[in-house]
């Protein structure tokens, strides 16, 4: 069945630099989806992408979608303390209401 | 307040007991998932719902079973076939149709002893 990778499982950075985690499909997704969980907590959703290519921002982080829709980016720009957690991909299907995830990854950053 | 409720937030079992995952929604969404969380694997889907009376198996199925009686309601029964039901669960539900953004609820700690 339809699968979503995601890299790297963790990440540990300096308070101030970048990060990035990576999702990627062997077949073309018809949405991406980023979800954050804060340690101890629940997933909750930050935004979803349709359109090829697509870029969309929120502040500090900036969400891609692969020219082919078989891949995407989370990139956060000047990390702080309170990005600390998981970040997860995700892809549903419209026409079955299957949603699946990726194994996430995990964002340590050091003040 | 709209949202999506598990219950208990912490459910300790013995072995061999099967038990039940409440999880409740007033979103009215159509779609309801479980998923399943263990260190380093992710969220891995057990059972969905696009609509009531009607599931789908995920991709660990096996050891599991659901009920949607109703559009609210989508308990998860973890039976004495799951070799190893000790794990962080996790109940969704999201607007088939619409968005597929999944709200989640705060999950429930099972740990079987």
């Amino acid at each position: 069945g339809q699968q979503v990778m995601q890299i790297p499982q963790y990440q540990h950075v300096q308070e101030g630099e970048d990060f990035t985690t990576y999702c990627n499909s062997s077949t073309t997704l018809s949405n991406i989806q980023w979800y954050k969980q804060r340690p101890g907590g629940h997933p909750v959703f930050l935004i979803q992408l349709v359109k090829s290519g697509e870029v969309k921002k929120q502040k500090r982080l900036t969400f891609q979608f692969g020219e082919a829709k078989k891949n995407s980016s989370l990139h956060i720009t000047a990390t702080q303390t309170t990005d600390v957690g998981t970040y997860f991909c995700g892809t549903g299907s419209s026409n079955t209401g299957k949603l699946i995830f990726g194994q996430g990854t995990t964002l340590q950053v050091k003040p | 307040d709209g949202g999506i409720t598990q219950s208990p937030k912490y459910l300790f079992r013995k072995e061999g007991q099967n038990v039940t995952l409440s999880c409740e929604q007033n979103l009215n969404h159509d779609a309801m998932y479980w998923y399943r969380q263990d260190p380093g694997q992710g969220l891995r889907l057990i059972y969905y719902s696009q609509i009531v009376n009607d599931f789908q198996k995920g991709d660990i199925a096996e050891g599991y079973s659901v009920s949607r009686e109703k559009k609210e309601s989508f308990p998860l029964t973890v039976t004495s076939a799951q070799k190893n039901p000790t794990a962080f669960y996790l109940c969704a539900s999201s607007d088939f149709g619409g968005s597929l953004e999944a709200f989640f609820g705060q999950g429930t700690r099972l740990t079987v002893v």
